[in-house]
């Protein structure tokens, strides 16, 4: 069956970085483009970046654009999110899902604290 | 603000039905697909709408899709306890962007 485990969350200061990792299994992850959503503490869900599934094109939301990256490694069936100048307003639970827009499987999520 | 408006509560008696309104504009849902997203306390989304009316396999067919224009509407008929949660319609957008909307939050009174 689809499983998608996100890790690498953690308690970063502002100014910090994290890589967000995300291992994909039960499908033929090279076929499909992936996705990175978050949610802050108490509010809704917001899209953060998507990626082909080469990873030939990528696209970020404005909010994160310039200090985020997405990459994957097909070889290893994982999607990353390389997250850089980290602020207060980041601090979110991140998902990463199947598809664009059809996010038809999500993992459990990562949290990520940015606090001094 | 989200680009998507839903009300933030909705709520209804077990047994009944309920409608979960989405509104956009010509630059989102005006011209794309939407979902919708049930999120049960503590866990991750999961999809309960495609394609404005679709399906997933799994999903009972209480859950049910509609659009007309710049809007969406999610309909549940059938109101279980277990239904309260919140849900998220979601399309892409022209500024080459995924939009959600700001979420509902459904009581099952």
């Amino acid at each position: 069956q689809v499983q998608l485990v996100e890790s690498g969350g953690g308690l970063v200061k502002p100014g910090g970085s994290l890589r967000l990792s995300c291992a994909a299994s039960g499908f033929t992850f090279s076929d499909y483009y992936m996705s990175w959503i978050r949610q802050a503490p108490g509010k809704g869900l917001e899209w953060v970046s998507y990626i082909t599934s080469s990873g030939s094109a990528v696209y970020y939301a404005d909010s994160v654009r310039g200090r985020f990256t997405i990459s994957r490694d097909n070889a290893e069936n994982s999607l990353y999110l390389q997250i850089n100048s980290l602020r207060a307003e980041d601090t979110a639970v991140y998902y990463c899902a199947r598809d664009p827009v059809v996010f038809d499987y999500w993992g459990q999520g990562t949290v990520v604290t940015v606090s001094s | 603000q989200s680009v998507l408006t839903q009300p933030p509560s909705v709520s209804a008696a077990p047994g009944q039905k309920v409608t979960i309104s989405c509104s956009g504009s010509s630059s989102n849902i005006g011209n794309n697909y939407v979902s919708w997203y049930q999120q049960l306390p503590g866990t991750a989304p999961k999809l309960l709408i495609y394609e404005n009316n679709e399906r997933p396999s799994g999903i009972p067919d209480r859950f049910s899709g509609s659009k007309s224009g710049t809007s969406a509407t999610l309909g549940i008929t059938g109101l279980q306890t277990g239904d309260e949660a919140d849900y998220y319609c979601t399309t892409w957008d022209s500024s080459l962007s995924v939009v959600f909307g700001g979420g509902t939050k459904l009581t099952v009174l």
